[in-house]
Formats: structure tokens, C-alpha cells, sequence
């Protein structure tokens, strides 16, 4: 089955330094893996993906994600991080079409940014 | 662009009561799915379309029923309301390619009380 893991609960960072969230997968097969980030009161927004090629995935917002299949990581990264970058972080498998493309979630990662 | 919409936003049930939580897409997706969000479990499927007339079952499908009847519309009905419900519900949708990733609603914040 697929699956992914966020070993972090909360990530601290201050303004202006570098961000790293935390993700590892256990697939069979391709891995499809998402990125996706959730503000207070609101829905989850897509940051990005990979599918496949580059194993350094640029997104939205900043946001890029190194993919190392060795270490079965895909972690989420940003240089420079900012106050409004605070929110939940989602790492997602996707299942292969034929059995519904469904999103398989990581627990979630709170990102605290203080300035 | 509305995008998905859910409603109601909030709401507040008895133990024993049902209801219905909306959600309609505009974006004319084959996919649609309903998670629940639990504090420190991420999402949980509870069931998901892959076009009108096709539904199926999540990893927590009990106390919940769904139907698709058009590409818009998937609402998901409670039955017999009960504690372990609380929970915020998320609506999302996505062509049918795999590759694409999947839209999201604002979500609706349940209580059972």
C-alpha cells in the first residue's frame, strides 16, 4: 500500500532563514507525490507536484521539493522563509488510476515562522 | 471561479440526527472526493466518484453514504449522527488523470453533541 510519513510534528523557523518540511514515501511502483499547503478555516491548496524527471520540483509560493528515491524523501524546502508562510503542510501519495488516483496523506507538518 | 463549494460551513447535530453536507465543482471534474480531518491524523477518505453514477468506498466509509447523480454535485450524508463524527469534512475534486493534483472546498467544521 502507499504511504507516506511526516516525522516532524512542528518545524520552527525565523524569518528570513531557510525552511525544510520532512517527508518520506513507501510506494510500489512510481511514486506520485504532492505537496499541498492548508491556511486556518480553509481548504488544502496544491504546491506541487512530482511525476517523474528532475528530482528538484519547482512550485508555488516559493516552494520547491527535492526528490531522492535512494532515501525515499521528498522533501519540501523554501530559501527564505516569511511570516505568512505559517500554515499546515501536507505530504500525499497518489494511487495509481486504477484504483481511484486516490490521495493517501501524511499526518501533517505545523510551520511556526516568527519574525 | 468558485471552484468546489461546500455548505454548510458550520453546523451543530444532535446524537441521532442526520444530514446532508453539499458540495458541488464547477470545473466539470470526473473525480470527486470527501475526507474528514482529524487533529494530528491528517485526511481520511470516506469516499470518492470516479464520474456520475460511480461511487465507492474510502478507509472510513461507516456512518457516512454518498450518491452522484451529475458531474457537479457529491453530496455526503450522515445517518444517525454520532460523537465520533466531529470532525471538519473536505470535498475535493480532479480530472481524471492521476497526474492532476486535487481541488479542494473550504470544508465544513461538524459537531455532534
Amino acid at each position: 500500500a502507499q504511504s507516506v510519513a511526516q516525522p516532524e510534528d512542528q518545524v520552527n523557523v525565523a524569518e528570513g532563514n531557510p525552511l525544510t518540511v520532512k517527508c518520506t514515501y513507501s510506494v510500489s511502483g512510481n511514486p506520485y507525490l504532492f505537496w499541498y499547503v492548508q491556511y486556518p478555516n480553509r481548504g488544502l491548496q496544491f504546491l506541487l507536484k512530482y511525476i517523474t524527471g528532475d528530482n528538484l520540483v519547482k512550485g508555488s509560493y516559493g516552494f520547491e521539493a527535492e526528490f531522492n528515491k535512494s532515501q525515499t524523501s521528498f522533501h519540501l524546502k523554501k530559501p527564505s522563509a516569511l511570516v505568512s508562510d505559517s500554515a499546515l503542510y501536507f505530504c500525499a501519495v497518489r494511487d495509481p488510476p486504477t484504483t481511484g488516483g486516490k490521495l493517501q496523506f501524511g499526518a501533517g507538518t505545523q510551520v511556526v515562522v516568527t519574525p | 471561479n468558485a471552484g468546489v463549494t461546500q455548505t454548510p460551513k458550520f453546523r451543530i447535530l444532535k446524537i441521532g440526527q442526520s444530514m446532508t453536507l453539499q458540495c458541488t465543482q464547477d470545473m466539470n471534474h470526473n473525480y470527486m472526493y470527501w475526507y474528514r480531518q482529524d487533529p494530528g491524523m491528517g485526511l481520511k477518505l470516506i469516499y470518492y466518484s470516479v464520474g456520475a453514477g460511480i461511487t465507492d468506498k474510502g478507509e472510513v466509509p461507516n456512518g457516512y453514504n454518498v450518491s452522484r447523480s451529475t458531474t457537479e454535485d457529491f453530496p455526503l450524508r450522515l445517518e444517525l449522527a454520532a460523537p465520533s463524527q466531529t470532525s471538519v469534512y473536505f470535498c475535493a475534486s480532479s480530472p481524471g488523470q492521476v497526474l492532476q493534483p486535487q481541488h479542494f472546498g473550504d470544508g465544513t467544521r461538524l459537531s455532534i453533541l
